[in-house]
């Protein structure tokens, strides 16, 4: 069975440039989460979807949204991109909602903004 | 401040050697869990520890639960060098999901 995949693996953007970063969570998951790990440190909580509502959100601007589509699939959208924005950017899909049931991540997707 | 806090930041020690990471907080979990991230990948669920004192064995891993859920430990035993990576521990906060900043272990042949 396939694992959580992301889209794309790399991504180059300059300030002010919007971004989408794309998930597919595991076969029958139905919770989908978004991190932000900047290098060298902890994965920090964006985001969490369950049955395509919002059930959770970090610390982060309105720059930042997501949503999750009837598939479960989901996309994280970045506007006006900061240089700090730079960052791999994790997915993971778990079978149930808020972060009672096990997380599989993704390999992430790695934006660099210039 | 950090919800939770581990120590050493760095480790570089030789194969076969053992070592102890640590994951602390001032506040009370009622589960902890740690995750092995390896370069270019996700980070992987080793454990979930949910009772005080608690511990658990995965292979040459221990993973112990402080009695007041407020801290964890991981300990290896003969470290190998596909034991290279970034520790994290874990635990739920609220609607959040809060990593620790991470152990990065390199184990050297």
């Amino acid at each position: 069975d396939a694992g959580v995949t992301q889209s794309p693996t790399h991504l180059i953007k300059t300030r002010g440039q919007h971004v989408t970063l794309r998930c597919s969570p595991i076969s029958g998951h139905k919770s989908v989460s978004w991190y932000q790990q900047v290098l060298g440190q902890g994965p920090q909580f964006i985001f969490q979807y369950y049955e395509k509502e919002e059930r959770g959100r970090g610390n982060f601007p309105d720059r930042f949204s997501a949503r999750q589509f009837p598939n479960y699939s989901s996309e994280l959208n970045v506007n006006a991109l900061l240089l700090g924005d730079s960052a791999l950017y994790l997915c993971a899909s778990s079978l149930a909602g808020p972060h009672g049931a096990t997380q599989y991540f993704g390999p992430g997707t790695r934006l660099l903004v210039l | 401040t950090q919800l939770l806090e581990q120590s050493p930041q760095f480790l570089s020690i030789q194969e076969g050697e053992n070592l102890t990471v640590y994951c602390n907080s001032s506040s009370v979990f009622s589960s902890l869990q740690w995750y092995r991230q390896e370069p270019g990948e996700g980070p992987v669920l080793l454990v979930t520890v949910v009772t005080g004192g608690e511990v658990k064995k995965l292979k040459r891993l221990t993973f112990q639960f402080g009695d007041a859920r407020k801290d964890s430990s991981l300990h290896i035993t003969a470290a190998q060098t596909g034991d290279t990576g970034l520790y994290l521990c874990a635990v739920n906060y609220g609607q959040n999901f809060v990593f620790g900043p991470g152990t990065r272990l390199s184990v050297l042949p």
